[in-house]
């Protein structure tokens, strides 16, 4: 149980494009996404936190308007890169909680951004 | 002082032995300990969540927290190269947030 889903898992894009990147809980409800990034050898750095039918609240030095975050139902929550540039290549990961109070985050597989 | 300190590795020990792995952290708040594996290229996969003091154990994998002492272990028994990964420990107040440490890149030698 408490699968997560992240597609696509590499996308290679010139710069300037807008990249959109998909979380899916496949079989669990998720009131609460998170969005992190993670640089090679480093650990996850949370960007964001998604709940459900809100905006999102992104942790201080990440430009909101330069990562979109939409969770518009309680089985998906998007990420899109504005207008990336090769300092936005990186490793995305979204998580999930499956319920209220306190609960360990699942993660999905992560998608590696590459910016030419 | 960072909140979660954990050594980087990388850590190698023969296949079969039992391993340690450890993190440190500075706030007195956190409630809720985890363990996460990371393979090469893939999101981190719970291992073990635990709440307060004490030890957890599952199959091959024991967690222990020493709240007294702000320090976490996992341990592996009879390790596989199967185990070869970076392992990431993770703590939480109670709120949303989790913190991970850098992780631990861990290699079982066949």
């Amino acid at each position: 149980g408490a699968v997560v889903s992240q597609h696509p898992s590499w996308v290679i894009c010139k710069s300037g494009t807008s990249v959109k990147i998909e979380c899916r809980s496949l079989d669990f409800q998720a009131t609460t996404m998170f969005w992190y990034r993670q640089f090679p050898k480093q650990s996850l750095m949370l960007m964001a936190t998604s709940n459900e039918g809100s905006k999102a609240t992104y942790e201080q030095g990440v430009e909101k308007d330069k990562f979109l975050i939409n969770h518009a139902s309680l089985t998906l929550s998007t990420l899109t890169v504005t207008s990336a540039h090769p300092e936005d290549s990186s490793f995305y990961i979204c998580s999930a909680t499956p319920g209220q109070g306190v609960q360990p985050q699942h993660f999905g597989d992560g998608t590696r951004l590459s910016i030419l | 002082q960072k909140e979660v300190e954990q050594d980087p590795g990388p850590l190698s020990v023969p296949e079969g032995a039992i391993v340690s792995l450890n993190c440190t952290y500075s706030n007195s708040a956190f409630q809720y300990f985890m363990w996460y594996r990371q393979y090469s290229r893939k999101g981190p996969e719970l291992l073990m969540y635990t709440y307060s003091s004490g030890n957890k154990e599952d199959g091959r994998f024991t967690a222990q927290v020493d709240k007294s002492s702000k320090y976490i272990s996992l341990f592996i028994r009879d390790s596989q190269p199967s185990d070869s990964a970076t392992y990431l420990c993770a703590m939480s107040a109670g709120d949303d947030k989790i913190i991970f440490g850098k992780g631990t890149r861990l290699h079982i030698l066949p």
